[in-house]
């Protein structure tokens, strides 16, 4: 099955740095990519998505990045402020066999002041 | 309206209780879905329902059994819990077109309802 992980499972920055989220996927048929943050006591919330036809898309101070040669992606946030504390997951699918999302294990951003 | 609704937002019930949880969306999405998450953990798929019909179930216990009464309302009947089933459920909901270019999968989450089993 779709194997998703991430490489840190815990991230501190200071406030006004930049923040770099990452996340391995295993399966080469995945097509579509979605980040969502998790506050606490919430459901997850969609951040920024992109399809295997691009490399990069950005949002407002977010940046997801592509890699499919080495199937990883990654999620910039710029200048981090304390409202973006959470945990942020990736989620892939292969919009040809589901549409079902498979989140990754999560990694818990803190922002200090 | 853009949001996933979910009652009630905490449960507690004993291991021989009946109880429900309850989801409501008004965005016209034709496909929900109930995840499980415990702490720490990303969520986990148990249902997912296209059209009012179940169209995934992975392999969730029996004692969990949900319902989709209309394209609006999802259900998750409980019955005869254990106390590791204890989580957050999250109900969602997308629209169900297919294909890499339509961005079919941005899946709208509820804010869970937090069960304990004791």
């Amino acid at each position: 099955g779709e194997s998703v992980g991430l490489h840190l499972p815990t991230l501190s920055v200071q406030e006004g740095d930049n923040s770099i989220i990452n996340c391995a996927y295993s399966n080469s048929a995945s097509d579509y990519f979605i980040w969502y943050k998790q506050e606490s006591g919430k459901g997850p919330q969609f951040i920024i998505d992109i399809r295997s036809n691009m490399d990069k898309r950005q949002g407002q101070r977010v940046t997801v990045l592509l890699n499919k040669t080495v199937k990883h992606l990654s999620l910039q946030i710029a200048a981090t402020q304390p409202g973006d504390s959470a945990v942020y997951f990736c989620a892939v699918v292969n919009s040809n066999s589901g549409y079902a999302l498979n989140f990754g294990k999560g990694t818990s951003l803190l922002v200090t002041p | 309206d853009t949001e996933v609704t979910q009652t009630p937002k905490h449960l507690v019930m004993g291991m021989t209780n009946k109880k429900s949880l309850k989801c409501e969306q008004h965005m016209g999405h034709r496909a929900m879905y109930w995840y499980k998450q415990k702490a720490k953990k990303p969520p986990e798929l148990m249902f997912v329902y296209s059209y009012e019909k179940l169209s995934i179930n992975e392999s969730v216990p029996s004692r969990f059994s949900p319902e989709c009464p209309n394209s609006s309302l999802l259900n998750l009947h409980l019955h005869a819990l254990q106390p590791e089933d204890s989580a957050l459920y999250l109900c969602a909901s997308s629209q169900l077109r297919t294909g890499v270019a339509s961005g079919a999968n941005v899946l709208t989450f509820g804010a869970g309802s937090r069960l304990t089993v004791l």
